[in-house]
C-alpha cells in the first residue's frame, strides 16, 4: 500500500525567509503532484513532476523530484503572506491504479 | 477557461436521506474521480472513470454509495441512506493526460 507522508505539517514563518516541506513515499512512482489549498477552496494544481531530477519552479515555489529517494520538495523562496495556504503532496501509483495518493498536508501560516 | 463544475456546492440533509451530487468534467478529459475530505482522513479516492467505465470504487462504502457516468459531460455520486459520518467535502476532479484539475467541491452535512 502506499504511503505518503508530508513534513512539517504546521509550519508559522516570516516574510522573506526561506522554507523547504519535504514529501516521501513508500512506493516506487514517477509522478508527484503538488496542490494548494486555500481555506473553503478546492485544491489548485501548483506542479506535476514526471521523472527523476525533475524541477520546476513558478514564482517563489520550486518543486523536485528524486525517484530514487522517494522524496520530492517544495522549496519557499522569500516568503510573502499571499503564499499561506495548505499544500499537498499526490502520488501517482500507476500499474493501473489511476488515483493519486494524498500526503495529509503541510498548514503554512506566513506572517509580515 | 476550462473547468470541472460541481453541484450543489453546498448540501444539508437529514440522515436517512438520499444524496446525489454532480459533476461535469473538462471537455476531453477521459478519466473521472471522485475524491473525499475529512479533517480525519484528509483526502481520500472513493471511485474513478476511464472512458466513462468504472475502473476502481474499493474506496466507496459499498452499501451505501454509488457512483456512474451516464454520459462524457456528467459523473454522479450517490448516497442513500445518508449518516452523519458521510459529511464531508466530496471533489470532483479530471484528467486529461497528466494533469489532474479539480471542482469546487460539494460540501456536504448530514444532520
Amino acid at each position: 500500500e502506499l504511503k505518503v507522508e508530508q513534513n512539517p505539517l504546521f509550519l508559522s514563518m516570516q516574510e522573506g525567509k526561506n522554507y523547504t516541506i519535504y514529501c516521501n513515499y513508500s512506493t516506487t512512482s514517477d509522478r508527484l503532484y503538488w496542490y494548494r489549498q486555500d481555506p473553503g477552496k478546492s485544491l489548485e494544481s501548483l506542479f506535476v513532476l514526471l521523472s527523476n531530477g525533475a524541477v520546476k519552479q513558478e514564482g517563489r515555489l520550486m518543486a523536485s523530484l528524486d525517484t530514487k529517494a522517494r522524496l520530492s520538495t517544495l522549496h519557499i523562496t522569500a516568503a510573502v503572506h499571499d503564499l499561506s495556504a495548505t499544500y499537498f503532496c499526490a502520488v501517482y501509483s500507476g500499474g493501473g491504479a489511476d488515483g493519486l495518493t494524498f500526503g495529509k498536508g503541510t498548514h503554512l501560516i506566513i506572517q509580515p | 477557461d476550462a473547468r470541472v463544475t460541481q453541484t450543489p456546492r453546498h448540501k444539508v440533509t437529514e440522515m436517512g436521506q438520499e444524496v446525489t451530487m454532480r459533476c461535469q468534467p473538462i471537455l476531453g478529459h477521459n478519466t473521472v474521480f471522485w475524491y473525499r475530505q475529512t479533517m480525519m482522513q484528509g483526502l481520500e479516492l472513493l471511485a474513478y472513470f476511464r472512458n466513462r467505465a468504472p475502473l476502481d470504487d474499493s474506496g466507496m462504502p459499498k452499501d451505501r454509495f454509488s457512483a456512474e457516468m451516464p454520459d462524457a459531460t456528467l459523473a454522479t455520486l450517490k448516497i442513500q441512506p445518508s449518516e452523519p459520518r458521510d459529511s464531508a467535502v466530496y471533489f470532483c476532479a479530471s484528467r486529461g493526460y497528466y494533469e489532474q484539475y479539480f471542482g469546487p467541491g460539494t460540501r456536504l452535512t448530514v444532520t
